[in-house]
């Protein structure tokens, strides 16, 4: 099973929005409501920022949205902070409970 | 405060075996599906296995199904993954995290890594 697509790279400046998609299949985020999105810095633990496509957990800032239209699933970050430079991973449940994750995304911010 | 703080990792030969563990703190251990997940070098992260609250139901990876096993001690609050016949592509930092309400992982630890070379 191939990993969800996800461009390899994004930027923005600060205060701005971007957008990082992630491309799965009629089996995982085409199936499920039950995408959801990690940011990762380097060498700390991953954190969960959505799930459910759109939910957000206790602490994260609303600035982090999330939705899905078919087989693809995008996290949308406003009024971009340098502290959102990190790695981002969406992952789906991909039935037989299974996950795949997709190949990341670094957001650098300028 | 939600912890998970894995352990075990370490150099080993190709085609040899490791066990690593978790230790959770912070919640109710035997009530959630509990995972692990691994990032290699340079890599993304990739699904290895989880298990249910009981440890009755186990589901792997294709890329580790048949080497590496999944289980938990809920009595002493463990999460472990014995790694058998090790790869070189298996070498990666191993991530041990909880499962959420919506087959998200809600916290994790802050991973140990696994290098399997000669």
């Amino acid at each position: 099973q191939s990993a969800l697509t996800q461009s390899r790279s994004v930027s923005g400046s600060p205060g701005q929005s971007v957008t990082i998609s992630c491309t799965g299949t009629n089996s995982d985020v085409g199936a499920y409501i039950y995408v959801s999105w990690y940011q990762h810095h380097p060498g700390k633990a991953p954190k969960l920022m959505l799930y459910e496509v759109t939910k957000r957990p206790s602490g994260v800032p609303d600035r982090f949205s999330g939705s899905k239209s078919g087989n693809t699933a995008s996290l949308t970050i406003s009024g971009l902070q340098a502290e959102d430079e990190a790695d981002y991973y969406c992952c789906s449940y991909a039935g037989s409970y299974t996950l795949i994750f997709g190949g990341g995304t670094k957001l650098t911010v300028l | 405060e939600v912890q998970l703080v894995e352990s075990g990792g370490g150099l080993v030969q190709p085609g040899g075996s490791l066990r690593l563990s978790c230790a959770a703190s912070g919640f109710t251990f035997s009530n959630y599906w509990m995972s692990w997940v691994r990032q290699a070098p340079g890599k993304g992260l990739e699904w290895v296995a989880s298990i249910k609250q009981h440890g009755s139901e186990k589901y792997y990876g294709d890329s580790v199904k048949g080497r590496f096993t999944i289980s938990r001690d809920n009595a002493k609050d463990s999460l472990y993954l014995q790694m058998n016949n090790l790869r070189a592509e298996d070498t990666s930092v191993y991530y041990c995290a909880m499962f959420g309400s919506a087959w998200d992982l809600g916290y994790w630890g802050q991973g140990t890594l696994v290098t399997v070379s000669p």
